[in-house]
Protein backbone atom coordinates (compact mmCIF):
# COMPACT_ATOMS: atom_id res chain seq x y z
CA UNK A 1 0.00 0.00 0.00
CA UNK A 2 1.02 3.55 -0.26
CA UNK A 3 2.75 4.82 2.94
CA UNK A 4 5.16 8.09 3.47
CA UNK A 5 7.75 8.56 5.25
CA UNK A 6 9.57 12.14 6.97
CA UNK A 7 13.14 12.33 6.77
CA UNK A 8 15.78 14.96 7.61
CA UNK A 9 17.38 16.40 11.22
CA UNK A 10 16.11 15.97 14.66
CA UNK A 11 17.87 18.71 15.51
CA UNK A 12 18.57 22.68 13.85
CA UNK A 13 19.96 25.39 15.29
CA UNK A 14 18.56 28.76 15.43
CA UNK A 15 19.19 31.11 12.13
CA UNK A 16 19.27 28.12 10.27
CA UNK A 17 17.32 26.33 7.78
CA UNK A 18 15.27 23.26 8.16
CA UNK A 19 15.26 20.61 5.72
CA UNK A 20 12.75 17.50 5.30
CA UNK A 21 11.84 15.29 2.93
CA UNK A 22 9.02 12.79 2.51
CA UNK A 23 9.72 9.57 0.49
CA UNK A 24 6.33 8.04 -1.32
CA UNK A 25 6.50 4.29 -1.38
CA UNK A 26 3.82 1.99 -2.84
CA UNK A 27 2.68 4.39 -5.81
CA UNK A 28 4.34 6.93 -7.81
CA UNK A 29 3.89 10.76 -6.44
CA UNK A 30 2.46 11.74 -10.24
CA UNK A 31 -0.54 9.34 -10.18
CA UNK A 32 -3.65 10.68 -9.54
CA UNK A 33 -5.33 14.30 -8.53
CA UNK A 34 -2.87 14.69 -5.21
CA UNK A 35 -2.08 17.35 -3.44
CA UNK A 36 1.81 16.80 -1.08
CA UNK A 37 1.42 18.25 1.85
CA UNK A 38 3.47 19.65 5.15
CA UNK A 39 1.87 19.85 8.54
CA UNK A 40 2.98 20.60 11.82
CA UNK A 41 2.18 19.90 15.44
CA UNK A 42 3.91 22.43 17.87
CA UNK A 43 3.87 21.80 21.24
CA UNK A 44 0.66 22.14 23.04
CA UNK A 45 -0.57 23.87 20.10
CA UNK A 46 -3.03 22.24 17.18
CA UNK A 47 -2.27 20.81 13.66
CA UNK A 48 -0.82 23.72 11.47
CA UNK A 49 -0.61 23.22 7.43
CA UNK A 50 2.32 24.80 6.20
CA UNK A 51 2.03 24.16 2.56
CA UNK A 52 1.35 21.95 -0.49
CA UNK A 53 3.27 21.22 -3.63
CA UNK A 54 1.82 19.30 -6.80
CA UNK A 55 3.69 16.65 -8.74
CA UNK A 56 4.30 19.44 -11.42
CA UNK A 57 5.28 21.90 -8.58
CA UNK A 58 2.76 24.02 -8.41
CA UNK A 59 2.27 24.99 -4.76
CA UNK A 60 0.80 27.13 -1.88
CA UNK A 61 1.99 27.80 1.31
CA UNK A 62 0.22 29.37 4.63
CA UNK A 63 0.39 32.85 4.23
CA UNK A 64 2.04 33.38 7.88
CA UNK A 65 5.12 31.37 6.97
CA UNK A 66 5.34 32.34 3.34
CA UNK A 67 7.87 34.21 3.46
CA UNK A 68 10.04 31.19 5.04
CA UNK A 69 8.78 28.58 3.07
CA UNK A 70 9.69 26.37 0.11
CA UNK A 71 8.63 23.20 -1.09
CA UNK A 72 9.89 21.09 -4.44
CA UNK A 73 9.13 18.23 -5.67
CA UNK A 74 11.76 15.14 -7.31
CA UNK A 75 9.66 12.81 -9.24
CA UNK A 76 12.24 10.55 -10.35
CA UNK A 77 12.62 9.78 -7.06
CA UNK A 78 9.33 10.08 -5.45
CA UNK A 79 10.03 12.55 -2.97
CA UNK A 80 9.14 16.34 -1.68
CA UNK A 81 10.33 18.36 0.45
CA UNK A 82 10.61 21.16 2.53
CA UNK A 83 12.84 23.91 3.70
CA UNK A 84 12.33 26.54 6.23
CA UNK A 85 14.76 29.31 6.52
CA UNK A 86 15.43 31.63 9.73
CA UNK A 87 13.92 28.76 12.19
CA UNK A 88 13.87 29.80 16.11
CA UNK A 89 12.27 27.71 18.87
CA UNK A 90 8.69 28.53 17.86
CA UNK A 91 9.57 26.43 14.88
CA UNK A 92 9.93 22.96 17.29
CA UNK A 93 7.83 20.59 15.89
CA UNK A 94 6.68 17.35 14.85
CA UNK A 95 6.51 17.64 11.18
CA UNK A 96 4.04 14.84 9.33
CA UNK A 97 4.08 15.08 5.69
CA UNK A 98 0.77 14.12 4.24
CA UNK A 99 -1.25 13.67 0.90
CA UNK A 100 -4.85 15.25 0.17
CA UNK A 101 -6.54 15.05 -3.25
CA UNK A 102 -8.23 17.95 -5.12
CA UNK A 103 -11.77 16.33 -6.45
CA UNK A 104 -14.89 16.73 -5.27
CA UNK A 105 -13.41 15.85 -1.75
CA UNK A 106 -10.52 17.47 -0.31
CA UNK A 107 -8.93 16.24 2.99
CA UNK A 108 -5.31 13.92 4.13
CA UNK A 109 -6.32 10.45 3.46
CA UNK A 110 -2.44 9.50 4.09
CA UNK A 111 -0.15 10.42 6.76
CA UNK A 112 3.59 9.96 7.28
CA UNK A 113 4.33 8.99 11.00
CA UNK A 114 6.16 12.36 11.67
CA UNK A 115 9.21 13.70 12.44
CA UNK A 116 10.29 15.44 15.70
CA UNK A 117 12.77 18.54 14.76
CA UNK A 118 13.69 20.77 17.91
CA UNK A 119 14.96 24.13 17.04
CA UNK A 120 18.21 24.70 19.63
CA UNK A 121 21.66 25.88 20.02
CA UNK B 1 -10.66 30.85 10.90
CA UNK B 2 -11.71 27.84 12.40
CA UNK B 3 -13.13 27.15 15.50
CA UNK B 4 -14.38 23.88 17.63
CA UNK B 5 -16.02 23.65 20.53
CA UNK B 6 -15.99 22.15 23.46
CA UNK B 7 -11.93 22.92 23.88
CA UNK B 8 -12.37 19.89 26.37
CA UNK B 9 -14.78 16.92 27.32
CA UNK B 10 -14.76 13.82 29.96
CA UNK B 11 -16.86 11.06 29.25
CA UNK B 12 -17.89 7.89 30.89
CA UNK B 13 -17.72 4.50 27.96
CA UNK B 14 -21.47 4.53 26.47
CA UNK B 15 -22.09 8.16 26.80
CA UNK B 16 -22.86 10.13 23.73
CA UNK B 17 -21.70 13.62 22.59
CA UNK B 18 -21.75 16.35 19.57
CA UNK B 19 -18.52 18.09 18.65
CA UNK B 20 -19.19 21.69 17.06
CA UNK B 21 -16.60 23.17 14.37
CA UNK B 22 -17.61 26.69 12.94
CA UNK B 23 -16.01 28.82 10.23
CA UNK B 24 -15.21 32.09 9.72
CA UNK B 25 -16.19 31.85 5.74
CA UNK B 26 -18.73 29.45 4.00
CA UNK B 27 -16.79 26.24 2.26
CA UNK B 28 -17.80 23.44 0.84
CA UNK B 29 -19.17 20.51 2.19
CA UNK B 30 -16.83 18.61 0.19
CA UNK B 31 -13.71 20.64 1.58
CA UNK B 32 -14.79 19.09 5.22
CA UNK B 33 -13.21 16.86 7.48
CA UNK B 34 -12.54 15.48 10.94
CA UNK B 35 -9.57 13.57 12.96
CA UNK B 36 -9.04 11.98 15.40
CA UNK B 37 -5.25 12.03 16.99
CA UNK B 38 -3.87 9.50 19.73
CA UNK B 39 -0.91 10.73 21.86
CA UNK B 40 2.74 9.76 19.59
CA UNK B 41 0.46 8.91 16.63
CA UNK B 42 -0.42 10.98 13.29
CA UNK B 43 -4.17 12.23 12.82
CA UNK B 44 -6.68 9.63 11.02
CA UNK B 45 -9.38 10.98 9.04
CA UNK B 46 -12.96 9.94 10.53
CA UNK B 47 -15.17 12.10 8.44
CA UNK B 48 -14.60 13.67 4.82
CA UNK B 49 -16.95 15.60 2.96
CA UNK B 50 -18.63 16.92 6.16
CA UNK B 51 -20.72 13.23 6.64
CA UNK B 52 -18.69 10.36 4.67
CA UNK B 53 -17.08 8.24 6.85
CA UNK B 54 -13.49 6.98 6.19
CA UNK B 55 -13.18 3.22 5.38
CA UNK B 56 -12.96 1.36 8.71
CA UNK B 57 -14.27 4.16 10.54
CA UNK B 58 -17.29 2.43 12.80
CA UNK B 59 -21.08 3.82 12.33
CA UNK B 60 -20.63 5.24 15.73
CA UNK B 61 -19.49 8.11 14.51
CA UNK B 62 -20.73 10.73 12.05
CA UNK B 63 -20.78 14.20 10.61
CA UNK B 64 -23.28 16.26 9.39
CA UNK B 65 -23.39 19.94 8.44
CA UNK B 66 -22.48 22.85 5.73
CA UNK B 67 -21.85 26.56 4.91
CA UNK B 68 -20.30 27.69 8.50
CA UNK B 69 -21.28 24.90 10.95
CA UNK B 70 -19.81 21.51 11.17
CA UNK B 71 -20.70 18.63 13.90
CA UNK B 72 -19.17 15.26 14.43
CA UNK B 73 -21.22 13.45 16.56
CA UNK B 74 -19.97 9.65 18.53
CA UNK B 75 -23.31 7.78 19.78
CA UNK B 76 -21.14 5.92 22.60
CA UNK B 77 -17.54 6.55 23.05
CA UNK B 78 -15.41 3.86 23.83
CA UNK B 79 -11.96 4.32 25.78
CA UNK B 80 -10.30 3.82 22.51
CA UNK B 81 -11.72 7.06 21.59
CA UNK B 82 -9.82 9.03 23.67
CA UNK B 83 -7.53 11.81 22.39
CA UNK B 84 -7.82 15.00 19.92
CA UNK B 85 -10.20 15.93 17.36
CA UNK B 86 -9.64 18.21 14.65
CA UNK B 87 -11.97 19.53 11.90
CA UNK B 88 -10.43 20.80 8.97
CA UNK B 89 -11.86 23.24 6.48
CA UNK B 90 -10.42 24.02 3.00
CA UNK B 91 -11.22 27.37 0.87
CA UNK B 92 -9.40 29.39 -1.12
CA UNK B 93 -7.28 26.95 -1.61
CA UNK B 94 -5.38 26.89 1.78
CA UNK B 95 -5.99 24.13 4.82
CA UNK B 96 -7.56 25.31 8.46
CA UNK B 97 -7.26 23.15 11.45
CA UNK B 98 -9.68 23.85 14.02
CA UNK B 99 -8.00 24.14 17.68
CA UNK B 100 -8.93 20.57 18.60
CA UNK B 101 -11.35 19.12 21.19
CA UNK B 102 -9.21 17.02 23.62
CA UNK B 103 -11.75 14.45 24.82
CA UNK B 104 -11.24 12.20 27.64
CA UNK B 105 -12.80 8.67 28.64
CA UNK B 106 -13.13 8.54 32.33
Amino acid sequence: QVQLQESGPGLVKPSQTLSLSCTVSGASLSSGPHYWNWIRHRPGKGLEWLGYISSDGRTRYNPSLRSRLFMSVDTSDNEFSLKLTSVTAADTALYYCARSDYTNYVYFDLWGPGTQVTVSS
Amino acid sequence: VVTQSPDTLSLSPGEGTTLSCTASEPVSSGYSAWYHQKPGQAPRVLIYGASTRAAGIPDRFSGEGSQTDFTLTISRVEPEDSGVYYCQQFGLSSFTFGQGTKLEIK
